[in-house]
Parts: structure tokens; sequence; C-alpha cells
């Protein structure tokens, strides 16, 4: 079946360095989304691609959709103590795309 | 603009008692979901809505029903409660628009122990 692999699991790193995180499949998709997880909350939607080739940004994060559409990549420049959280990719089931896909997350600290 | 409410934001439940999580949204979408979420497990679906209803399965009802109350409302049950579905469960709705990808907006979760 269908499925998105996450790296890197987690990730350590100083405030003001620039991270970079991925998410891969052998299936297509033709939507990507990335979500944000606070500790306690639910998942926040940060950005959506619909597009191949697509490059999207939101702020100080920036997403692009994979021109193969087998993977999307997420940058987070000159981070911030509050971007720690989990970050999630998620796409469409092919079969039904009123369900998602879900990958298993980057889980990022940032030390201030 | 309150979004995705759930309810309760935690409970203790102790083996084979019931429980109804109550989820409701005011964005005036079609579909609603409930998944779970434990370490190392990400994201997994339970039931799903897509839309007034109807409800289906998603990869691990075993253990739940769902009732779609109306439009607004997805209730999740558990019977009779299990150490392993000691878990965070999260609701989710999203807006149907023709045949595109819409996003999915999530509640803040209940995080319910089972003992």
């Amino acid at each position: 079946g269908q499925q998105l692999n996450q790296s890197p699991q987690s990730m350590f790193i100083q405030e003001g360095e620039d991270v970079s995180m991925n998410c891969t499949s052998s299936s297509i998709f033709n939507t990507w989304l990335w979500y944000k997880q606070d500790p306690g909350e639910g998942p926040v939607l940060l950005i959506a691609l619909y597009k191949a080739g697509e490059l999207t940004s939101n702020g100080r994060l920036t997403a692009q959709f994979g021109i193969t559409r087998k993977d999307s990549f997420l940058n987070i420049s000159a981070s911030i103590p509050s971007d720690v959280g989990i970050y999630f990719c998620a796409g469409p089931h092919a079969g039904n795309n009123r369900k998602l896909i879900w990958g298993l997350g980057t889980s990022l600290a940032v030390n201030p | 603009n309150a979004g995705v409410t759930q309810t309760p934001k935690f409970q203790v439940l102790k083996t084979g008692q019931s429980m109804t999580l109550q989820c409701a949204q005011d964005m005036n979408h079609n579909s609603m979901y409930w998944y779970r979420q434990d370490p190392g497990m990400g994201l997994r679906l339970i039931y799903y809505s897509a839309s007034e209803g109807t409800t289906d399965k998603g990869e691990v009802p075993n253990g739940y029903n769902v009732s779609r109350l109306n439009k607004r409302e997805f209730s999740l049950r558990l019977e009779s409660a299990a150490p392993s579905q000691t878990s965070v469960y999260f609701c989710a709705s999203r807006r149907r628009q023709g045949g595109s990808n819409q996003p999915q907006h999530f509640g803040d979760g209940t995080r319910l122990s089972i003992l």
C-alpha cells in the first residue's frame, strides 16, 4: 500500500540554523500537505502543494512539490525556539482522496 | 472562530468502562475524521464520515463505533475500553470542494488513559 517516508526522524539544531526535511514515497501523489504539531495540540496545516514543481512559502517556511510527484521537501530558515514540534507530511489516498496517508513525522528540537 | 472542538480534553477510564468522545466543527465542513496518535505510530485513521449520514472504517476501527449526529458533530464511542486504547484521539474536519484535495483541520485532542 501507499506509504510516506519522512526523514530525518528527529533533529536537534541551534537557534538560527536552517532546517531541511523531506517526505518520499514509491507512489505518485497529486497533493502534498505539511502540518506542524506543537506539544499538547493538534496538527496545524503549514503549506499545501497541488502541482508538481510548485514552490510555496509561508513566512520562514518553504515547501516544494517534487517533479517526480514522489517526494516533497520542507525548509525552515533561521530557526527560532517556537519552531519546536513534530512536522508531518500527508497526501491523499490513491483509491479514496477523502482519506490521507501520513508520514511518521520529523521531530524538531531547537536549542536557544 | 472555534474551528474543531473536542471534549473532554482528558479522561481516565477503567478497563471495561464505556465512553463517548465528542467532536463539533463550526466551519460547515462536509467530512469529519477520528484519528488516534501513539508514540512512533503517527496518526492512524479510526473512522471517517465523508458527509452527513455516512460513516466508513479507517485503518484501526476495531473496538470503536461512531455516530455522525448532524453536519456539525461526529462522536467516537468506546463500548468496553481496553488498555490498548490508551492514546491521544484527534478529530478533524474537511471541506469538500469538487475533486480537489482540501486539507483537514484538527482539534486539540482528547488524552485518554485506560487502567
